[in-house]
């Protein structure tokens, strides 16, 4: 069973660029989650899809992020424009709805912003 | 609001020695508590958990016990070795079925022969 994958897993983009992020969850998995890890400090909860529906977005630092699931299947996080606070680990995870509810973790998405 | 505290890194350690990451939480209610580790080049992975005061999650020789009086799961490993050489962190959820994960900072481990 293929497990989370991201895309890519480094982009360096100038300040004011757009980047986007790609997650593909664990296939049956209707949870799908985005985290976020600035360098050296504590992993963040962004957001929670429950297929393609946004559970809790309360971690959303502002309206330059959107996240997206069509579908139900992949999930898209987009960041425009860029600024330099924005650069770290992008997390995704994924999990059943219906339980064992452990969540599985992608490899993560390092952006860069200069 | 609900956090989590990991003692700092990183840790330093020779092969054999015994091993304790400190944590601490705050959260409401009874929090479902867990350990995750992040081996280099890869993503997190579940190392343990526990869901109710007094558990104990195992796994790997790795082991934390759920200490509702102390607010505590602190990770011990009695033997470690270089291949246990990572970053743990420490994370509670207060919700089983919709499962938002909060973090501490995370620890490094080195594990030097």
């Amino acid at each position: 069973e293929a497990g989370v994958t991201q895309f890519p897993s480094h982009s360096v983009i100038e300040k004011g660029q757009t980047v986007t992020l790609r997650c593909d969850p664990i296939s049956g998995h209707d949870n799908l989650y985005w985290y976020r890890r600035v360098m050296g400090k504590e992993i963040k909860f962004l957001l929670h899809f429950v297929k393609e529906s946004k559970q809790d977005e309360s971690g959303m630092p502002n309206n330059r992020f959107l996240a997206e699931r069509t579908g139900g299947t992949y999930s898209t996080l987009k960041v425009q424009p860029a600024e330099l606070e924005d650069s770290g680990v992008y997390f995704c995870a994924s999990s059943q709805v219906s339980g064992p509810y452990e969540q599985y973790f992608g490899p993560g998405t390092r952006l860069t912003v200069t | 609001g609900d956090s989590v505290t990991q003692m700092e890194g990183p840790v330093t350690l020779s092969e054999e020695a015994f091993l304790t990451i400190n944590c601490t939480y705050t959260a409401t209610g009874y929090p479902s508590l867990f350990w995750y580790v992040q081996y280099p080049g890869e993503g997190l992975q579940l190392l343990l958990k526990a869901t109710k005061a007094d558990d104990k999650g195992s796994n790997k020789g790795f082991e934390a016990t759920y200490r509702k009086e102390t607010t505590s799961f602190h990770l011990e490993k009695g033997s470690v070795q270089v291949s246990d050489s990572a970053v743990y962190f420490c994370a509670l959820s207060t919700s089983s079925n919709t499962g938002k994960l909060i973090f501490g900072q995370g620890t490094t481990l080195q594990v030097k022969p």
